[in-house]
Parts: structure tokens; C-alpha cells; sequence
């Protein structure tokens, strides 16, 4: 079952402008991460933010964790054309051993140019 | 290219075949996951290995479903008499000792059950 939402499902947006993209999820967690997946290709890691941080950035990414709330975000600033892709978020979650990734739905980015 | 590999890319079967998928994944890693992914949704954990022992299943691997990881290096996911349902792409991932949280995954194989 998916652990998180991400809000909005789909966002275009124009090259330069900024992209805000929102996760909720359900359980406690240890971390976040925010993953990205090119069309059809597998996921490349982007960040991640531990639960005693508030914010995170790398580069051009800027990542917000409100664990009272139990939610993230992550803006993208200055966006690009080859920033179109979806972007998901994922939080640790223990099964016995494994260390598995719970993902949300995921947000469909679109930068036009 | 050190990154996880997997193969096929594309697989289109028949309801009723069986089909064997394989991850190669980044040498020095000793962990290694499999997880399956429908259209428009995030990918859902299948099952973990830790070098060639398999430690985790979830619920969504049916008694359909094999994964081997013999020597602790590649793996392999089997799928033995396809369903319509079983249609998705399969992702592999792995990681290692440090950074552990950070999952590097390869590109995914397509599986097309017609």
C-alpha cells in the first residue's frame, strides 16, 4: 500500500519558475527521501531529510519536513526543461530487516520551454 | 556503467508463460531489492535481499513468484504462469553498508502480459 500522497498529481509549469510539490504520509518515520523517474526509466535519488530536520537543500532543490503534520515538500527553483519528470517521496520503513522504501504516488512535472 | 542493470528491458508474454527477469546490481552493494510498479503509481516493495540470503517478502509476492540471489551478487525474479495483472514494471535496487537509506535503482524491465 502507498505510505504517502503527493499533491498536486500533475504540475506544468514554465522554464524558470518554481515547482512545489507536497507529500503527505501516514506513520511515523525515520527519514524522507524525494526520488525522481524519467518516463519509463528507473529512479534516481534526489534528497533526503531526517526526521529532526526542517529543511534540506541541494542545489536547485529545496526539501520542508513538518513531522506534526506528517508532511513534506520539495521546490524546485529556476526549473528547467530537463527537470520534467515525476517526482516521488519515500519513507523508510522497517519490515523485519529490510529497510524498505514506502512511495508515494508521485507528482507528473511538466516544464515547458 | 557501474550503476544496477537489469534485463530484459521489455518483456511481452503470453497469460499462462513464465518469464525470469534479472538485476545486476552495483558491485560492492550487499543489498538488494525488488519492487513493482503500475502505471501512474510509485513503486511497491516486493522483496529484499541481504547478500544472498532473502530476509523479506511482502504480501504482494505470490506463491507465482520466485526470487533468487545466489551467489550474492545478481538476482533473478521469476514469474511462472503470467496473469494480466502481473503487467508492470519491475525495478531492482540496491544499496550498501553506509548511506544505506539511499536506494540506487536500475531502469526497470517492462513485463506486457497479453
Amino acid at each position: 500500500s502507498q505510505q504517502g500522497e503527493e499533491d498536486p498529481q500533475a504540475l506544468s509549469i514554465q522554464e524558470g519558475e518554481n515547482a512545489t510539490m507536497n507529500c503527505s504520509y501516514k506513520t511515523s518515520i525515520n527519514n524522507l527521501q524525494w526520488y525522481r523517474q524519467n518516463s519509463g526509466r528507473g529512479l534516481v535519488h534526489l534528497i533526503l531529510i531526517r526526521s529532526n530536520e526542517r529543511e534540506k537543500h541541494s542545489g536547485r532543490l529545496r526539501v520542508t519536513l513538518d513531522t506534526s503534520k506528517k508532511s513534506s515538500s520539495l521546490l524546485i527553483t529556476a526549473s528547467r526543461a530537463a527537470d520534467t519528470a515525476s517526482y516521488f517521496c519515500a519513507t523508510t520503513t522497517f519490515s523485519g530487516s529490510a529497510r524498505q522504501l514506502t512511495f508515494g504516488s508521485g507528482t507528473q512535472l511538466t516544464v515547458l520551454p | 556503467d557501474t550503476g544496477v542493470s537489469q534485463d530484459p528491458r521489455h518483456k511481452i508474454t503470453k497469460r499462462g508463460q513464465n518469464v525470469t527477469f534479472r538485476c545486476d546490481p552495483i558491485s560492492e552493494h550487499n543489498r538488494l531489492y525488488w519492487y513493482r510498479q503500475t502505471l501512474g503509481q510509485g513503486p511497491e516493495f516486493l522483496t529484499y535481499f541481504q547478500n544472498e540470503a532473502q530476509l523479506e517478502k511482502s504480501r504482494l509476492l505470490s506463491d507465482r513468484f520466485s526470487a533468487e540471489r545466489p551467489k550474492g551478487s545478481f538476482s533473478t525474479l521469476e514469474i511462472q504462469r503470467t496473469e494480466q495483472g502481473d503487467s508492470a514494471m519491475y525495478l531492482c535496487a540496491s544499496t550498501g553498508d553506509t548511506r544505506f537509506y539511499e536506494q540506487y535503482f536500475g531502469p526497470g524491465t517492462r513485463l506486457t502480459v497479453t
